[in-house]
């Protein structure tokens, strides 16, 4: 069975401040990881993807991500937050053949001034 | 490139009615799925479709129906709607198991 935890439904952080969302993965597979961003009454963009290629994962708009599989975790990063990061995040596990996709619950992302 | 459209983006509905949420991708996708999403639970998978003519369940498939006819096209059916599918309703595709999925901007829908 696969599952996705983020391990902080909440995170506040201050504008210019680092930016750390947690997410640990359960997989018999060896795993596709995905980070999207949900901005308010939108749908979900991607961030950035692993696939079993580089561990640090580059995205859009400054963000990071790097897969442990010692740890199972793919945290997402960014060095500096900016306003317009305030959304909320979903970390996805895709694994198998059978093309379903596990959702994280999400993290709600505050930037605050 | 529309990417990935759903229509319509808000509706009310009593309960008992029954209606078709579109989906159209024009990205030549063979994968497609429709989520519904509510508070605190992430997105959870309703049906999805690996190709024209396939369908399958998802996570939480009762009170819904799917049909795939065409590559571009995978409308989602509630035949008698209840107040526990108030939610909001994504449509998504991609061109493949472990490739990202594009998704619409949603439906959102009420039923009273």
């Amino acid at each position: 069975a696969q599952s996705v935890t983020q391990l902080d439904s909440h995170v506040s952080v201050s504008e210019g401040t680092p930016v750390l969302l947690r997410c640990n993965y359960s997989s018999s597979y060896s795993p596709s990881l995905f980070w999207y961003v949900q901005h308010p009454n939108k749908g979900l963009q991607l961030l950035l993807k692993y696939t079993s290629a580089a561990t640090l994962v580059k995205g859009i708009n400054g963000f990071e991500a790097e897969f442990k599989k010692s740890e199972t975790s793919f945290h997402l990063t960014k060095p500096s937050a900016h306003m317009s990061d305030a959304a909320e995040y979903f970390c996805v596990l895709s694994g198998g053949s059978n093309y379903k996709l596990t959702f994280g619950k999400g993290t709600l992302l505050t930037v605050n001034p | 490139n529309a990417g990935v459209t759903q229509t319509p983006k808000f509706q009310v509905l009593k309960t008992g009615q029954s209606m078709t949420l579109q989906c159209a991708q024009d990205m030549n996708h063979e994968y497609m799925s429709w989520y519904r999403q509510d508070p605190g639970m992430g997105l959870r998978l309703i049906h999805y479709s690996v190709g024209a003519g396939i369908t399958d369940q998802g996570e939480v498939p009762n009170g819904y129906n799917v049909s795939r006819s065409t590559t571009e096209d995978f409308p989602l059916r509630l035949l008698s709607a209840a107040p526990s599918q108030t939610s909001v309703y994504f449509c998504a595709s991609s061109q493949g198991s472990n490739q990202p999925q594009h998704f619409g901007d949603g439906t959102r829908l009420s039923i009273l």
